[in-house]
């Protein structure tokens, strides 16, 4: 079965410091693989994307993730965050087809916390 | 590029009622568009996967008759909680896949919040 797992609900960071967030997969290829992001009572925004090609992609605000296909992996990561990044992530991979119609699955999510 | 809009952004209403809430494309048109649920500190549930011109297709577990969903238009896909109950409060959030992008990837509404008393 198709599955996504974010093993950190919950991580508190300095603001400055590095930041790490999880995603693991698993799917029987691989996917497509994003990362939104969800501030409080609103929608979800992409931060960024992998389709293939380069293993290490970059995304808005200073985000990037790195794709590992041995380790069924899509970690996000910032060099340093800002209080702004605050918010609640989510990994979400989906099946590649020829069809466009396949739907999204996210991950439980990582709600991010900044402290000064 | 790529705007998704969702009205109302907050409702209220009482036990028993109907509320729809409409999903638009605003630049693009899109065959499919999904509904998603997320309760508080919650991930995102899929509801149902939306294709314009047929039948929605519903997640097991989910109520066709409780959750309408048309998607009459390349444009505007609509949910409308029939008998609306307590427990039907909640955060209701939609996307939209792109005509012709075969990408997965997804554009997201606002949210709606829905709260019935």
């Amino acid at each position: 079965a198709q599955s996504v797992t974010q093993p950190d609900i919950h991580i508190t960071v300095s603001e400055g410091a590095s930041l790490e967030l999880r995603c693991n997969y698993s799917y029987g290829a691989t996917p497509y693989l994003f990362w939104y992001v969800q501030s409080p009572g609103q929608g979800l925004q992409l931060l960024l994307k992998y389709f293939s090609g380069d293993t290490l992609v970059q995304g808005i605000k200073g985000f990037e993730a790195e794709f590992k296909r041995s380790q069924s992996s899509f970690n996000l990561r910032k060099p340093s965050v800002h209080w702004s990044d605050a918010a609640e992530y989510f990994c979400a991979p989906v099946k590649q087809t020829n069809f466009g119609n396949e739907k999204l699955t996210f991950g439980t999510g990582t709600r991010l916390t900044i402290i000064p | 590029g790529a705007v998704v809009s969702q009205h109302p952004s907050w409702v209220i209403c009482k036990s028993g009622t109907s509320v729809k809430i409409e999903c638009r494309s605003l630049d693009f048109q899109a065959t499919t568009m999904f509904w998603y649920r997320q309760f508080p500190k919650q991930s995102l549930m899929l509801m149902a996967t939306s294709n314009e011109g047929s039948k929605a297709t519903y997640e097991q577990g989910v109520e066709k008759d409780k959750f309408l969903i048309n998607h009459a238009s390349l444009t505007l896909s609509t949910l409308t909680v029939t008998s609306a109950h307590p427990e039907d409060s909640s955060f209701y959030i939609c996307s939209a896949r792109p005509a012709g992008l075969n990408t997965g990837e997804l554009f997201f509404g606002e949210g709606s919040r829905l709260t019935v008393l």
